[in-house]
This record gives structure tokens, sequence and C-alpha cells, in this order.
């Protein structure tokens, strides 16, 4: 099925560990967007990549870089995990703004 | 600073009973209005969206919301709630001029039957 897939759907890493997170979506959607959820807080914007070749932050950059791979592809990666990352990340693509966003499943982060 | 409001965090409903849930934003200029779903341990899933037009739209599950430009609201409104509706709801705005999406910070809808 056409979507958005994230994997992992689950990570629980110490603090200091490093990992990614992927994303791929298979509609041919030109940009793409990181978020982190937290309860209370709803959905803020770490990262997006308006094209392929091309990101920039977003409200809560601070310990996370992404790579736009390709067209498809857009991961986020934590270089050194603290506690305060313990979040569900939800990635997501879109072709033209107004049509709206398609999310990914969610990977739940657990930094010990 | 700049920011979209959800000011009802938790609501409770019975079954039948209706539901208006309130959406603020503080943006000037043109907005792209949203209202996304939560099910419980899901994804987000577009409810309803206004760019343009009629001020009062409907989406999807008998769900409609109504933008009032001179409140800058976008309240979300459903006639008659089931406890299938049982789910996080989150308005978001797309600002003037930006390609980004940004979220309030859901209301959590219980729907008791």
């Amino acid at each position: 099925n056409a979507g958005v897939t994230q994997t992992p759907k689950f990570q629980v890493l110490k603090t200091g560990q490093s990992m990614t997170l992927q994303c791929a979506q298979d509609m041919n959607h030109n940009s793409m967007y990181w978020y982190r959820q937290d309860p209370g807080m709803g959905l803020r914007l770490i990262y997006y990549s308006a094209s392929e070749g091309t990101t920039d932050k977003g409200e809560v950059p601070n310990g996370y870089n992404v790579s736009r791979l390709n067209k498809r592809e857009f991961s986020l990666r934590l270089e050194s995990a603290a506690p305060s990352q313990t979040s569900v990340y939800f990635c997501a693509s879109s072709e033209k703004i107004y049509y709206g966003y398609t999310f990914g499943s969610g990977t739940r982060l657990t930094v010990v | 600073a700049q920011s979209v409001s959800q000011h009802n965090h938790h609501v409770i409903l019975s079954e039948a009973a209706s539901l208006e849930l309130g959406c603020n934003y503080s943006y000037g200029g043109t907005v792209n209005l949203f209202w996304y779903v939560q099910y419980p341990g899901q994804h987000l899933q577009l409810l309803l969206k206004y760019f343009s037009g009629d001020p009062l739209v409907k989406g999807i599950k008998g769900f409609e919301a109504e933008f009032i430009k001179s409140k800058f609201s976008f309240n979300l409104r459903k006639p008659s709630v089931q406890w299938s509706d049982t789910a996080e709801y989150f308005c978001a705005v797309i600002p003037y001029n930006t390609d980004k999406l940004i979220f309030g910070t859901g209301t959590r809808l219980q729907v008791f039957p």
C-alpha cells in the first residue's frame, strides 16, 4: 500500500548511544518532515525537507541531524541520545502543502 | 509568540452528545487550517482542511469545522459523537508564505457508551 514507512517501530537506547530513524515514502512527494510528539505538547517540527537535496530546521532541531538521501527517503539521526529525546517520532510527506500531510505510523523511542 | 491554541485538553462525553473543540491561532495573513485525528496507537489522519471559500468545511465521519477569520478560530464540531470517536484531535495551521504545518497541543476526547 502507498504511504509513509518508518523503521524501527520501537527502540530503547542508552544515554550517549546513536541511532538513525528511517523514513521512506512511495508517493513521489517532494516535501518530507520529522516531528516529535510529547504528552501535552502536541507535535513539534524537528526538521523538514522541501525537496531532494535541501533540509531546514524546524522548532526543535537541537540534538538531531537529517539526511534527504533521495526523493523517497528522509532519515533522522540522534548522534548522542539523551533522556529528553524520549518521544514518539513521526515522519510525514506531502505533494503540495494544501493537500495536507501523510504520516507514518511512528517510532517510539526511549532513552534510558 | 505565534502559536496554535487548543484550550480543551481533555473532553469527556457520553455517546450522542454534541462536540465542539476549540482552536485558535495567532498568525496573520492567509492561513491554511487542518484538523487531524489520532486514534489510540495509530498515526495521524486528516479529518478536514480549509484553504478558501465556504468557511464551513465538512470532513470525514460527520465532522465539520467553521473558520471565523475575525476570531482567528477554526473550531471542530460533531452533532452526535460515538464511542469510536475516542481519540486525540489536533488542530494545525500552515502560516502564510511557509510550507510548515504547526500543530496545537491536542485535545483528548473520551466518549463513553
